[in-house]
């Protein structure tokens, strides 16, 4: 296992257009987590999900944006009309969810940089 | 509102000298409290974690609890310790991090 793996790496698109960021977890980790970064900015916490289940969103995940986690493995992050205001690296983690395994550290991919022009 | 503050966003040091990077906190209860690294090209990773008490790569930090601040140190900066430093205290129902706004840290040869 390699850690945490995000496709594609960078992403440049039309305003208007849908993207969709996949996320590859620590195989043996039940929690994942995206994150949005902007230049100068600590990565803002976007939505969590516990196996399948999305269990939390942040007030800075709009209508466009939707998340998925259909097998509990791997994830989506797709937007859906981008804006220039999309553009950001997209960061995933991903964290055991074991009694005695959790340590509450989060494990990062290298990120999803999008570009709306 | 619940915040980290992470006052200075670039400091320099030089080589040998001692550096503090400054995080303070504004939670209810009593909040896990990490600090996480970003060298150049690299992926974020954890740092340090308050409740183990651990020394990691010289760095240390210690939770004030009556200052509400988790300020990082280490006594001698190399250079190698260049890099963005992130104070994140994990907090809420997702346990999620929630990350200060860094602070780029410069070690001058």
């Amino acid at each position: 296992d390699t850690g945490v793996s995000q496709d594609p790496r960078h992403k440049i698109t039309k305003r208007g257009q849908n993207v969709t960021f996949r996320c590859d977890p620590i195989s043996e980790h039940n929690r994942l987590y995206w994150y949005r970064q902007t230049l100068g900015q600590g990565p803002e916490f976007l939505t969590y999900f516990q196996n399948e289940a999305q269990l939390e969103k942040s007030r800075l995940l709009s209508d466009r944006f939707s998340a998925e986690r259909p097998k509990g493995s791997f994830s989506t992050l797709e937007i859906q009309r981008t804006e220039q205001g999309d553009s950001a690296m997209y960061l995933c983690a991903s964290r055991s969810g074991l009694l005695g395994g959790d340590t509450g550290e989060l494990f990062f991919g290298e990120g999803s940089r999008l570009t709306v022009l | 509102a619940q915040r980290v503050t992470q006052p200075e966003k670039l400091l320099s040091v030089f080589k040998g000298a001692p550096v503090e990077l400054k995080c303070n906190y504004s939670y209810s209860g009593s909040p896990e409290l990490f600090w996480y690294v970003q060298y150049s090209r690299q992926r974020l990773q954890l740092l340090l974690r308050h409740i183990s008490r651990e020394s990691i790569k010289g760095f240390t930090a210690d939770l004030n609890k009556g200052e509400t601040s988790f300020h990082l140190k280490k006594p001698f900066a190399q250079e190698e310790d260049s890099a963005m430093y992130y104070c994140a205290p994990l907090q809420g129902g997702a346990r999620q991090l929630t990350f200060g706004s860094g602070t780029q840290l410069t070690v001058l040869p």
